[in-house]
């Protein structure tokens, strides 16, 4: 199975500034990469499908990029209700997995 | 109003079954593949399984492979998560999801609020 790895597990920042977030894939998954968002209590969201798409309703401050094995997630401007945890995943063959998750706190 | 509301947790042994359902409500259900995300407590996200949106393939993450089982009804817009020789590694939020594209595997646009399950003597 793909092993999916983010970075950093951990970022702590202050509203108004950028974050970016990592996921490596242990082998090519060409675009096949989402990104979700989840907050305490809550199922996830779709923020990000095939490396760049934005899901419905997702602000623009939301973009992805990235290919193969390295993608990333850029979350500028923060706002408060940004702080979360976020999950990569991808779908390029079964099983489909998760990146272990990295959590966005406010500094 | 697309809707998935997951029910069927709770307290159950190590190596009993348990069967979960996701009901499905707002959009076509023939039309979608229907997937198990669980979240064990205080951890990530782990995909469990998929039900092709005709029913006619499965897929399975290898820790349940053999000891889980989807299934669908569409007369009843649910999906199903047989779930046989339940270990203490199952304990989980079960939660349903539903694919984002038509007749196709994709990514999970919506999903329920999830129910727990506990393994547990």
């Amino acid at each position: 199975e793909i092993v999916l790895t983010q970075s950093p597990a951990t970022l702590s920042l202050s509203p108004g500034e950028r974050a970016t977030l990592s996921c490596r894939a242990s082998q090519s998954i060409s675009s096949h990469l989402a990104w979700y968002q989840q907050k305490p209590g809550q199922a996830p969201r779709l923020l990000i499908y095939e490396t760049s798409n934005r899901a419905t309703g997702i602000p623009a401050r939301f973009s992805g990029s990235g290919s193969g094995t390295d993608f990333t997630l850029t979350i500028s401007n923060l706002e408060p209700e940004d702080f979360a945890v976020y999950y990569c995943q991808h779908r390029a063959n079964w099983p489909y997995t998760f990146g272990q998750g990295a959590k966005l706190e406010i500094k | 109003q697309v809707h998935l509301v997951e029910s069927g947790g709770g307290v159950v042994q190590p190596g009993r079954s348990l069967r979960l359902s996701c009901a499905a409500s707002g959009f076509s259900f023939s039309r979608y593949a229907l997937h198990w995300v669980r979240q064990a407590p205080g951890k990530g996200l782990e995909w469990v399984a998929v039900m092709s949106y005709d029913g006619n393939n499965k897929y399975y993450t290898d820790s349940v492979k053999g000891r889980f089982t989807v299934s669908r009804d569409s007369s009843k817009n649910t999906v199903y998560l047989q779930m046989n020789s339940l270990r203490a590694e199952d304990t989980s939020v079960y939660y349903c999801a539903r694919d984002m594209r038509e007749n196709y595997y994709y990514y999970m646009d919506v999903w329920g609020k999830g129910t727990a399950v506990t393994v547990s003597s």
